[in-house]
Parts: C-alpha cells; sequence; structure tokens
C-alpha cells in the first residue's frame, strides 16, 4: 500500500508554544489529506479537511485559528497546534488520499503531550 | 444519531479461533463504503479490508472477511484463526457519497485480546 510519513512522532512542549506537525504522501499524490484527534481509548474525531492550494474545512466546534492546516503541495500537509495548552495533549493522525482510490492511507501518527 | 456503532468495547479470543467484531451503519446515501482498521498499541491504522455499498460479494482479504448484510445495515469483521498479534483495537468506518471530500466516520472500537 501507499505511505504516508507522520512527523514528529512524539512531541513535548510547553504551555503556550506552538507544535508543528507534518504529513507526506511518499510514493503518491495527496489531493485530499484529513487530520484526525483522538483521546486515550476513544475513536478518532475529524478535524478537518484539505484540498491542496484551498483553505481546510474544520469539522464543527474545531477552532480554526488553533489548529491551523497547511496543504501547500500534492504530498505534503502541516497541522499547526498554536498556544498549545494541556487540554490540546492527545494522539494526532492525518490521512492521505488520491481521487479515484477507495482508500485513504494513515501516518504513524503524533502523541503531543503539552507541560 | 451515531453514524457507526460498534457495540462491543472488548472481545477476547483464544488463539486459533475465529471472532467476530459487530459493526452497525446509519446512511441514507445509496453510495458508501465500509473499511476496518487495526490500531495496535503503536498508534497507526492498519488498512484491512474494504466493502462497496454496491459490491455483490463479500470482501476477504487474507483471514480477514465481511460479512456485509445491506439490509441489516451491517458490516460485521470475521477474523479466522485468531493469532495472538490479532490483539488491538478495531474500529468500523464508514465512508458516504462519490463526490466531494468522502472523509471516513469512524466507530468507538473494539479491544480485542487474543489468548495462548
Amino acid at each position: 500500500g501507499a505511505v504516508v510519513s507522520q512527523h514528529p512522532s512524539r512531541v513535548i512542549c510547553k504551555s503556550g508554544t506552538s507544535v508543528k506537525i507534518e504529513c507526506r504522501s511518499l510514493d503518491f499524490q495527496a489531493t485530499t489529506m484529513f487530520w484526525y484527534r483522538q483521546f486515550p481509548k476513544q475513536s478518532l474525531m475529524l478535524m478537518a479537511t484539505s484540498n491542496e492550494g484551498s483553505k481546510a474545512t474544520y469539522e464543527q466546534g474545531v477552532e480554526k485559528d488553533k489548529f491551523l492546516i497547511n496543504h501547500a503541495s500534492l504530498t505534503l500537509s502541516t497541522l499547526t497546534v498554536t498556544s498549545a495548552h494541556p487540554e490540546d495533549s492527545s494522539f494526532y493522525i492525518c490521512s492521505a488520499r488520491t481521487d479515484g482510490n477507495t482508500e485513504a492511507f494513515f501516518g504513524q501518527g503524533t502523541r503531543l503531550t503539552v507541560v | 444519531a451515531q453514524k457507526i456503532t460498534q457495540t462491543q468495547p472488548g472481545m477476547f479470543v483464544q488463539e486459533k479461533e475465529a471472532v467476530t467484531l459487530d459493526c452497525t451503519y446509519d446512511t441514507s446515501d445509496p453510495s458508501y463504503g465500509l473499511f476496518w482498521y487495526k490500531q495496535p498499541s503503536s498508534g497507526e491504522m492498519i488498512f484491512l479490508i474494504y466493502q462497496g455499498s454496491y459490491d455483490q460479494q463479500n470482501a476477504t482479504e487474507g483471514r480477514y472477511s465481511l460479512n456485509f448484510q445491506k439490509a441489516r445495515k451491517s458490516a460485521n469483521l470475521v477474523i479466522s484463526a485468531s493469532q495472538l498479534g490479532d490483539s488491538a483495537m478495531y474500529f468500523c468506518a464508514m465512508r458516504e457519497g462519490r463526490s466531494g471530500f468522502q472523509k471516513l466516520v469512524f466507530g468507538t472500537g473494539t479491544r480485542l485480546l487474543v489468548s495462548p
């Protein structure tokens, strides 16, 4: 299957700082990328969907000014958690798909801890 | 209303036995797709199997098969000959429509524990 690389896998940051998470499709062009958040022992909740070159579409209740998503190329999307607080600590995971494909491929996920 | 329902928070199975993980869904869209993913403790989401709403036959992928009952809106995952490495969280997901972003909606998951 196609490979999606997410970096970093783990990050610890201080409260008030910003953290950037990268999601790269290594062997295909990702026309659409999805960002999910997963709290411990819970399901994946979609945060936003982005198409290359256009603004992300955020799900209800997700603050777009806090979770900045950039999909500048067909192989890279970034999620920046701005002014992080302890309640932002979570597992963030991206997935990518290309037009015409059934499946979306997931990155390895990023475990964010805000202290 | 929940679009994807997984009623089993946890399941136990003995090695080499078969196990069925339940999933029911709710949609009024005639075109949809159903997915099963495995999430081990490391966190990555591993695609297991896919069933399209118009597929005539139940999907199979190695030891995984999907028991698709369209009229009952169920898409249960059957794992045959369970292995210790099958212990993980399993998520059922649905994608609606043929156009647009086609985002996935996930169920709450089932934790499977395979014992020796």
